[in-house]
């Protein structure tokens, strides 16, 4: 069974720095690329960010890029997601999810986290 | 590719038809266009990928449909665990969600 958990969430001044986790299990973690989405509360969903499996190539929406920092660790089977000049704007239930498909870049999410809250506040 | 969902709120009873529209500002590659139903408190869950094909372990109630521009999500005889939040979602150039439809009970 495919399990994906996060954690690291919390308060965080604007301008601050968090980093989040997300601990896979049940699938073969490096064969898959991997994605963060996020919701703001009581709003849509929003891909962040992505990273390809044994050679990683990163990915980002535009809103977040060159503030996050997606990476991973295959030996630990473990996804973070850096991010640094945190906005109000980023207040929202991060997602760790998995790609659907195999050794391929989809954005098709078959499997997800339950989510870490973020909140961007003074 | 916007991604426009309709209604904004649709209500209805257990054991009817429930009809979801999503609608692309552009046709959608290879009808790369994906539903998600979430529940308050939850993750989303992944129901129809590739227009019409059901994700592993989704009741067969759940039916998508359509192709280019145009998609249906249709739910066959509403069960009382079928009320909660639907996405739509295109993958076939980078990735776009549809603001969501709210199916609650009348």
């Amino acid at each position: 069974e495919v399990q994906l958990l996060e954690s690291g969430g919390g308060l965080v001044q604007p301008g601050g720095s968090l980093r989040l986790s997300c601990a896979a299990s049940g699938f073969s973690f490096s064969s898959y690329v991997m994605n963060w989405v996020r919701q703001a509360p009581g709003k849509g969903l929003e891909w962040v960010a992505g990273i390809s499996g044994t050679i990683p190539t990163t990915y980002y929406a535009a809103s977040v890029k060159g503030r996050f920092t997606v990476s991973r660790d295959n030996s630990k089977n473990t996804l973070y997601l850096e991010m640094n000049r945190l906005r109000a704007a980023d207040t929202a239930i991060y997602y760790c999810a998995k790609d659907a498909q195999e050794m391929r870049l989809l954005l098709l999410f078959d499997n997800w986290g339950q989510g870490t809250l973020v909140t961007v506040s003074s | 590719i916007v991604l426009t969902q309709s209604p904004g709120t649709l209500s209805l009873s257990p054991g009817q038809r429930a009809t979801l529209s999503c609608r692309a500002s552009q046709s959608v590659s290879s009808n790369y266009l994906a539903w998600y139903q979430q529940k308050p408190g939850q993750a989303p869950r992944l129901l129809i990928y590739g227009a019409s094909s059901r994700a592993t372990g989704i009741p067969d109630r759940f039916s998508g449909s359509g192709s280019g521009t145009d998609f249906t999500l249709t739910i066959s005889g509403l069960e009382p665990e079928d009320f909660a939040v639907y996405y739509c979602q295109q993958y076939g150039s980078l990735i776009t969600f549809g603001q969501g439809t709210r199916l609650e009970i009348k």
